[in-house]
């Protein structure tokens, strides 16, 4: 079964602060990775879209990497907001049936 | 900035009754799912739908579940016969090309639908 598992589950930083999330999958085989924004009560704002053969994409103070070898993605935030507060959802499609799997989420508190 | 709609906000039904979520996607999108988020658990995907058909559904759009796009601006998602777990919070999105061409996904923002 394709799963997505995300952690930290919860995450507290200072404004101002850096913080890296992380996603491993076990999505067999692979179409492409997102990372999504969730404010609370609200829908889902892409961040940022990886296929296969990309290692590293950046949106603004958002940076993602993906090392498909391995499984294995990462979400950082560069001098982190306090907007920057909500949950952080990766997903990943599987080829073939572009069905996406998502994951729990990680929850980011940034706090003044 | 176009954005995708959705109707109502929150809903309250009967249990048995049938419902009709309704979403208006972004004009020149031609791509459209729906998914549903139970309360403190995960984004679950529920159908994808293109040229007038479902192009994907998950095992939880059962023969109770069904969409159309009734004209050329709305999308529907109508469950005949709510349960209890059918209360959630419904997405409706779109795209303007498939999930596959790494299109980006435009979420509106939700029906929360309570199953009494």
């Amino acid at each position: 079964k394709n799963q997505v598992e995300q952690s930290p589950q919860s995450l507290i930083i200072l404004e101002g602060k850096n913080c890296t999330l992380q996603c491993n999958y076990t999505v067999s085989p692979f179409s492409n990775l997102r990372w999504y924004k969730q404010d609370t009560g609200r829908g889902p704002v892409s961040l940022t879209i990886m296929t296969f053969s990309e290692n590293t994409k950046s949106n603004g103070r958002y940076t993602a990497t993906l090392d498909a070898d391995t499984k294995q993605s990462s979400l950082h935030i560069t001098a982190s907001q306090l907007s920057d507060s909500a949950s952080y959802i990766c997903v990943v499609s599987e080829g073939g049936s572009y069905i996406p799997t998502f994951g729990r989420g990680t929850s980011l508190i940034v706090h003044p | 900035e176009p954005e995708v709609t959705q109707t109502p906000s929150h809903q309250v039904t009967q249990m048995g009754q049938e419902v009709i979520l309704r979403c208006v996607p972004i004009s020149n999108h031609l791509y459209f799912y729906w998914y549903r988020q139970i309360l403190g658990q995960k984004v679950e995907f529920l159908v994808s739908f293109y040229n007038n058909e479902i192009s994907e559904k998950s095992e939880i759009f059962d023969d109770q579940f069904s969409v159309e796009r009734p004209d050329g601006s709305n999308f529907t998602l109508k469950i005949r016969s709510t349960k209890l777990e059918d209360s959630a919070m419904y997405f409706c999105a779109s795209s303007e090309a498939g999930y596959w061409r790494q299109e980006t996904q435009y979420f509106g923002p939700g029906t929360r639908l309570l199953v009494l």
